[in-house]
């Protein structure tokens, strides 16, 4: 069975500060890895994606993979207030069908 | 980038009666679209993926006869959650993937409450 975890948090960082979210998944045949974003009450919305090991940046947001540890991160930095939502990994095979994992609540007070 | 529309955003039904919940893609065609159930702080659990055309595949656990999903064209699929109880109240969400594309996109999901 496909796995993707995630640590549910809620990690509560400062206004202008890093926030790391971190995720792994469990089969080694994935290629595709997604970042979502879902405020309280809305869908999710796509952030990053990423295929290829190392680092992907956009903007503010870098999304990091490292298949050999099947780990994938999402970094943002400069966090803002308006940064404040769960964050889903997803992780596809050769399917098109992702696999969430439960999403970690961040909070960025100011 | 793609757009999805899902209607209705909100629906209150009474227990015992079935409720339609549309998924559009606006701007693109969809070979195959997602439909997710959320609870809340949960995770998207997939509840079934339909191709046009074809009958939708079901993922285990998930009631074929209870959640009848229609994917009549390339633009449209349907979710119909028949005979619904209060323990059907989620958050719906579809996600459709273009025609040749790798991204599936989101629609604005249906917040289901059955009283």
């Amino acid at each position: 069975q496909k796995e993707v975890e995630q640590n549910s948090g809620p990690l509560s960082v400062p206004e202008g500060a890093i926030a790391s979210l971190n995720c792994t998944y469990s089969d080694r045949g994935s290629q595709s890895f997604f970042w979502y974003r879902q405020y309280s009450g809305k869908s999710p919305e796509l952030i990053m994606f990423i295929y290829s090991n190392g680092d992907k940046e956009d903007g503010r947001f870098t999304a990091q993979l490292n298949k050999a540890s099947q780990y994938v991160s999402l970094l943002i930095r400069d966090s803002q207030p308006s940064d404040s939502a769960t964050y889903l990994c997803a992780v596809r095979g050769g399917s098109y069908i992702p696999t969430f994992g439960r999403g970690t609540s961040l909070i960025v007070h100011p | 980038g793609a757009v999805v529309s899902q209607h209705p955003s909100w629906v209150i039904c009474k227990s015992g009666t079935s409720v339609k919940i549309e998924c559009r893609s606006l701007d693109f065609q969809a070979t195959t679209m997602f439909w997710y159930r959320q609870f809340p702080k949960q995770s998207l659990m997939l509840m079934a993926t339909s191709n046009e055309g074809s009958k939708a595949t079901y993922e285990q656990g998930v009631e074929k006869d209870k959640f009848l999903i229609n994917h009549a064209s390339l633009t449209l699929s349907t979710l119909t959650v028949t005979s619904a109880h209060p323990e059907d109240s989620s958050f719906y969400i579809c996600s459709a993937r273009e025609v040749g594309g790798s991204e599936a996109f989101f629609g604005q999901g249906t917040r289901l409450t059955v009283v």
